[in-house]
Formats: C-alpha cells, sequence, structure tokens
C-alpha cells in the first residue's frame, strides 16, 4: 500500500497569498494517478486536480497540480476565503489511499 | 445533473450490522466504478471499498475486510455497504463516490453528502 504524506499539517494565510501544498508517496504513483480533493467544512469532498495536473470540470486556474514519481504539490494563487477548506491528496492505484490532509486558513 | 443520495446511516450498537444505500442519478450508474469512503471524527479522508462497473473486481480497506461487503444492483442505479460487526472506531459520516471510469483506476469525480454512522453503546 502506498502511504500519502502531507505537509504542512495547517496553512495560515492571508488573502490574496499564495499557498503551497505538499504530497509525498512512499513509493512512485503509477501513471501519476495522483488527484488532489477540497473539502469544505460543512460540504462533501469535491475534485480539484487528476492526474497530478489537470483541472477538473469547473475548477478555477487559482488552482494547479504539480509532480511526479513520489514527490506532488498543489498550488493555490491569491487566496480567497472560499478557500478555507481540508485539502487531501489520494493515489488511485491499488489500493486507493489518501494522505492525512492539509487545513487552508484564512487569516 | 449527476446526484448521489446515501441514506441508511444512524447509531447501532458495537457487535451490531447497518446495511447503508446509495441511489444514483444524472449519469450512466453501469459505467462506472463505485467507492465508499468515509471520514471519522478528527480523522482524515479513509478509502473503506470499491467495486467495478461489471462486479469483477471488488476490493476493501484492511480495516474493514471480511465485516463489510460492498454490492451493487445496475438495474436500480445503487450501491450498498453491508456492515456487520460494527466497532466504535466505525464512527464516522460514510460518502458515495462516483469513480470517473469503469475500474479503480480514476479519480472520484463526484461524492454524496454523506451519512453518519455512530457505533456506540
Amino acid at each position: 500500500e502506498i502511504v500519502l504524506t502531507q505537509s504542512p499539517g495547517t496553512l495560515s494565510l492571508s488573502p490574496g497569498e499564495g499557498a503551497t501544498l505538499s504530497c509525498r508517496a512512499s513509493q512512485s504513483v503509477v501513471s501519476n494517478y495522483l488527484a488532489w480533493y477540497q473539502q469544505r467544512p460543512g460540504q462533501a469532498p469535491r475534485l480539484l486536480i487528476y492526474g497530478a495536473s489537470n483541472r477538473a470540470t469547473g475548477i478555477p486556474d487559482r488552482f494547479s497540480g504539480s509532480g511526479s514519481g513520489t514527490d506532488f504539490t498543489l498550488a493555490i494563487s491569491r487566496l480567497e476565503p472560499e478557500d478555507v477548506a481540508v485539502y487531501y491528496c489520494q493515489q488511485y492505484g491499488s489500493p486507493l489511499t489518501f494522505g492525512g490532509g492539509t487545513k487552508v486558513e484564512i487569516k | 445533473e449527476v446526484q448521489l443520495v446515501e441514506t441508511g446511516g444512524g447509531l447501532v450498537q458495537p457487535g451490531r450490522s447497518l446495511r447503508l444505500s446509495c441511489t444514483a442519478s444524472g449519469f450512466t450508474f453501469r459505467d462506472h466504478a463505485m467507492h465508499w469512503v468515509r471520514l471519522a471524527p478528527g480523522k482524515g479522508l479513509e478509502w473503506v471499498s470499491g467495486i467495478s462497473w461489471d462486479f469483477g473486481s471488488i476490493d476493501y480497506a484492511d480495516s474493514v475486510r471480511g465485516r463489510f461487503t460492498i454490492s451493487r444492483d445496475n438495474g436500480k442505479n445503487s450501491l450498498y455497504l453491508q456492515m456487520d460487526s460494527l466497532r466504535p472506531e466505525d464512527t464516522a459520516f460514510y460518502y458515495c463516490t462516483k469513480s470517473g471510469g469503469y475500474n479503480r483506476n480514476y479519480p472520484l469525480d463526484f461524492w454524496g453528502q454523506g451519512t453518519l454512522v455512530t457505533v456506540s453503546s
């Protein structure tokens, strides 16, 4: 099983700043089967990024994903209050696994 | 519009059983793998189980293998999770999720709102 480690645990930033979230895998992720999800307070998670760098339908271009192998990054530019959420990375090889999440707060 | 509606959650005593259901609409259910994912209090997301479009591939997390059974009825556009021998650590919101394709190697591109399962005496 691939273990995903996310850092930092919490990120506290001001509106308009940029955020960089990290996801490190215990072994190489096959075919870049790496996704990012956003879970706002009280809501279900939603898909942001798949295939490491492809934005899902309706996701603004402030969100971008990059990386390959064992190191992946989610970047959020120009933070807005609506971006307050927990962000999870996930690999969808076998079996599926999630990282522990990064909580993004607005100062 | 894609919709996934989970039902069947509630309060149950340790050792008892519960069956979750998920009714899907707005897409061709039989063409997609489906999964259950849970979120326990104070914890992160945990994948629970998945089933391919044709029932040919079924997987479970180690934490539930042997106690939970996933199934689907493509004629009724429904996904199920039979949960037996429930433990307090199974307490969580359970989300029904849609895979982007027919097997496990696709992201989870839509999630239901979840149903809460509480295991407590």
